[in-house]
């Protein structure tokens, strides 16, 4: 069975970091590509970030360009996304999630959600 | 910039057939994928890949693709099937796009 847990999220002030985790289990992480989409409270879903199954292409949204780091750890099937320079627009549920790929192919969509860690940036 | 448009709200009697549209000028070169979420629940896949449904989702589910738009379809839409829909596509460089959702009422 997939399973995605999400860890890290909290109450941060203004202009400092968190970093999230997703740890993995249930499928070969290492050949799926992962990504991260974020839900402000009452709002739509937002792409943050997506991360190739190699870990050598990374994508972001304009939103956290330059501020959001994704990265990926094969040896111990964990996704993480560090974030920093948070302002309080990036309060959101922050969810990791599996990419829909083939055998041969990842496609830009996804099969499996975690159920998401909340990050609230307030002073 | 580029963006995918859904109606923000749909309502239908149970038994009934749901249409939600989402138009995008990249769509008919990139698969669409199809989610539901219910309230303070994660999403869920219903459609992959345009009109590919995965195990577990019921058959009343499908999807279609027509040019410039793309279409999930609720076959004899039951009180189970209220909750938000989005779409979700990517252009080619990458960057991945939803729809603003559908809030799908089943009076």
């Amino acid at each position: 069975e997939v399973q995605l847990l999400e860890s890290g999220g909290g109450l941060v002030q203004p202009g400092g970091s968190l970093r999230l985790s997703c740890a993995a289990s249930g499928f070969t992480f290492s050949t799926y590509a992962m990504t991260w989409v974020r839900q402000a409270p009452g709002k739509g879903l937002e792409w943050v970030s997506s991360i190739s199954a190699s870990g050598l292409r990374t994508y972001y949204a304009d939103s956290v360009k330059g501020r959001f780091t994704i990265s990926r750890d094969s040896s111990r099937n964990t996704l993480f996304g560090q974030m920093n320079s948070l302002r309080v627009e990036d309060t959101a549920v922050y969810y990791c999630a599996r990419d829909d790929c083939s055998d041969t192919d990842c496609y830009a969509g996804i099969d499996y959600w975690g159920q998401g860690t909340v990050v609230t940036v307030s002073s | 910039s580029y963006e995918l448009t859904q109606p923000p709200s749909m309502s239908v009697s149970p038994g009934q057939t749901a249409r939600i549209t989402c138009f995008g000028d990249a769509l008919p070169k990139q698969y669409a994928y199809w989610y539901q979420q219910k309230p303070g629940q994660a999403p869920v896949v219903m459609i992959y890949k345009d009109n590919e449904r995965p195990s577990g989702i019921p058959e009343r589910f499908s999807g279609s693709s027509s040019g410039t738009t793309v279409t999930l379809t609720i076959s004899g839409v039951q009180t189970e099937d209220e909750a938000d829909y989005y779409c979700q596509s990517t252009d080619s460089s990458g960057t991945w796009l939803f729809g603003g959702g559908t809030r799908l009422t089943v009076l």
